[in-house]
């Protein structure tokens, strides 16, 4: 089926740190794949996206590839705020107008 | 104007009452969807309407009924819900008709609590 998997647990880190969430997905064919972040209190945001393998979706500092031989889009961010602070969530399209969203990450930069 | 609007913000229902959701955009989007999100877990799709008519029903019970009077605004209708029914249910459109491999704008969402 199609699926996503995200990393277990919160990731804790340093502002100006490095961050990377690892994301792999199961899919038939080559579904578009989606970061989506959340902020306490609110709704998703579209983070970035890649529709092809090879593509690198990039937005405020934010960084993922979406690799075919390795099954992944792993996120990225080279030096963290604490505004970045929020949940992660992994997603690939698939079917028409479905979405499969991973479990999310809990991100906590300390100032 | 790139907003999704959710009213009520916040909602506590008995099991008996009814209730409604609401969701408007203006973008001139033509898919609109339900969420549902428990803590700590992914949105969970409920529906979806395509061109002001419903696409997909991920199994929802009939309890929950979704309308859509126009392109611009999404309803959920809630009857005899249960505790397990609480949740953030969260509202969202996106500007095709069939594929989703643009942007999905969502809103804040309802926060519901049902005793």
């Amino acid at each position: 089926g199609n699926s996503v998997t995200q990393m277990e647990g919160p990731v804790t880190l340093s502002e100006e740190a490095f961050l990377t969430i690892n994301c792999t997905y199961t899919a038939t064919g080559y579904p578009s794949l989606f970061w989506y972040v959340q902020y306490p209190g609110e709704g998703l945001q579209l983070l970035l996206k890649a529709t092809k393998a090879d593509d690198k979706g990039s937005n405020k500092g934010f960084e993922a590839t979406y690799r075919k031989e390795t099954t992944s889009f792993h996120l990225e961010k080279g030096s963290v705020q604490v505004s970045d602070s929020a949940v992660y969530f992994c997603a690939l399209e698939y079917g028409n107008n479905r979405l499969a969203f991973g479990k999310g990450n809990q991100v906590v930069v300390i100032p | 104007d790139t907003e999704v609007t959710q009213t009520p913000k916040h909602l506590v229902m008995g099991m008996t009452n009814k209730k409604s959701l609401k969701c408007e955009q203006h973008m001139g989007h033509r898919a609109m969807y339900w969420y549902k999100q428990k803590a700590k877990k992914p949105p969970e799709l409920m529906f979806v309407y395509s061109y002001e008519k419903l696409s997909i029903n991920e199994s929802v019970p009939s309890r929950f009924s979704p309308e859509c009077p126009n392109s611009s605004l999404l309803n959920l209708h809630l009857h005899a819900l249960q505790p397990e029914d609480s949740a953030l249910y969260l509202c969202a459109s996106s500007q095709g008709g069939t594929r989703i491999n643009e942007k999905l704008f969502f809103g804040s969402g309802t926060q519901l609590s049902v005793l």
